[in-house]
C-alpha cells in the first residue's frame, strides 16, 4: 500500500534554533515529491518539488533534501513567521493523484 | 490575479441533509481537484476533473459527486451527510492533469 509518513507530528523550537522535519515514504512508483506549508484556516502553499534521490531546493531558510526512501526539510535559524503546519505529499508514477502524509506542526517561539 | 476562490467559506448542516460547494479555478487552469482533509490530517483526495471529464476518483461512497462546467469552475455535492463528513474541503487548480496544484483556502463543513 502507497504510504507517506511525517515525523515528528509536532516540533516546537526557540528562534535560531535549527531543525529538521522527516517524510518517509513507501510508494510503488514516485513520480515526485512535494512540499507545502499550511497556515491554520489556509490552504497548503506551495515550497517544493523533487523529482530525484539527491536532488536539493532551498528558499529562504528552508531546504528539502531527497533520498530514495525519505524527504527532508531543514529549516535553519527559524523565525516566529515559520510556524504552521508542513505537508509532505507523493506524486505516484502510475497516476497524477497525490498521496499526503499527515505534516508536521512546527511553532517558533520569539 | 485571483487564486482560486471558494465559497462558501463556513457551513454547517444537520446529518441527511445535502450540500454543495464551489469552487473559481485559476484564470487558463482547465483542471479541478476536490480533497477531503480532516483536523490533524493531510488532505484526501476526493476527484479530479479536466475539461468537464472526470480524470481521476479517490475512495469515497457515491454520495460524493463533482462536476465542472465550461468556464472549468466546479461544484462538489454531498448527500445525505454524517458526521464524519465534517472537514475542511479543499479546491485545488492546476494548467493540466498533473500540473503543480494551486489551492484555495477551503470550504468548512460542519455536521451537527
Amino acid at each position: 500500500e502507497d504510504q507517506v509518513t511525517q515525523s515528528p507530528e509536532a516540533l516546537r523550537l526557540q528562534e535560531g534554533e535549527s531543525s529538521s522535519l522527516n517524510c518517509s515514504y513507501t510508494v510503488s512508483g514516485l513520480r515526485g515529491l512535494f512540499w507545502y506549508r499550511q497556515d491554520p484556516g489556509k490552504g497548503p502553499e506551495f515550497l517544493f518539488t523533487l523529482y530525484s534521490a539527491g536532488e536539493e531546493k532551498e528558499k529562504e531558510r528552508l531546504k528539502a533534501t531527497l533520498t530514495k526512501k525519505e524527504s527532508f526539510l531543514h529549516i535553519t535559524a527559524p523565525k516566529p513567521e515559520d510556524s504552521a503546519t508542513y505537508l509532505c505529499a507523493v506524486k505516484l508514477s502510475s497516476n497524477y493523484q497525490l498521496i499526503w502524509g499527515a505534516g508536521t506542526k512546527l511553532i517558533i517561539k520569539p | 490575479d485571483a487564486g482560486v476562490t471558494q465559497s462558501p467559506t463556513h457551513l454547517i448542516k444537520t446529518r441527511g441533509q445535502h450540500v454543495t460547494l464551489r469552487c473559481s479555478p485559476i484564470s487558463g487552469h482547465k483542471s479541478v481537484s476536490w480533497y477531503q482533509q480532516v483536523l490533524g490530517q493531510g488532505p484526501q483526495f476526493i476527484f479530479q476533473y479536466y475539461e468537464k471529464e472526470e480524470r481521476g476518483r479517490g475512495n469515497f461512497p457515491d454520495r460524493f459527486s463533482a462536476r465542472q462546467f465550461p468556464n472549468y469552475s466546479s461544484e462538489l455535492n454531498v448527500n445525505a451527510l454524517l458526521l464524519g463528513d465534517s472537514a475542511l474541503y479543499l479546491c485545488a487548480s492546476s494548467l493540466d492533469v498533473g500540473g503543480l496544484l494551486d489551492f484555495g483556502d477551503g470550504t468548512r463543513l460542519s455536521i451537527l
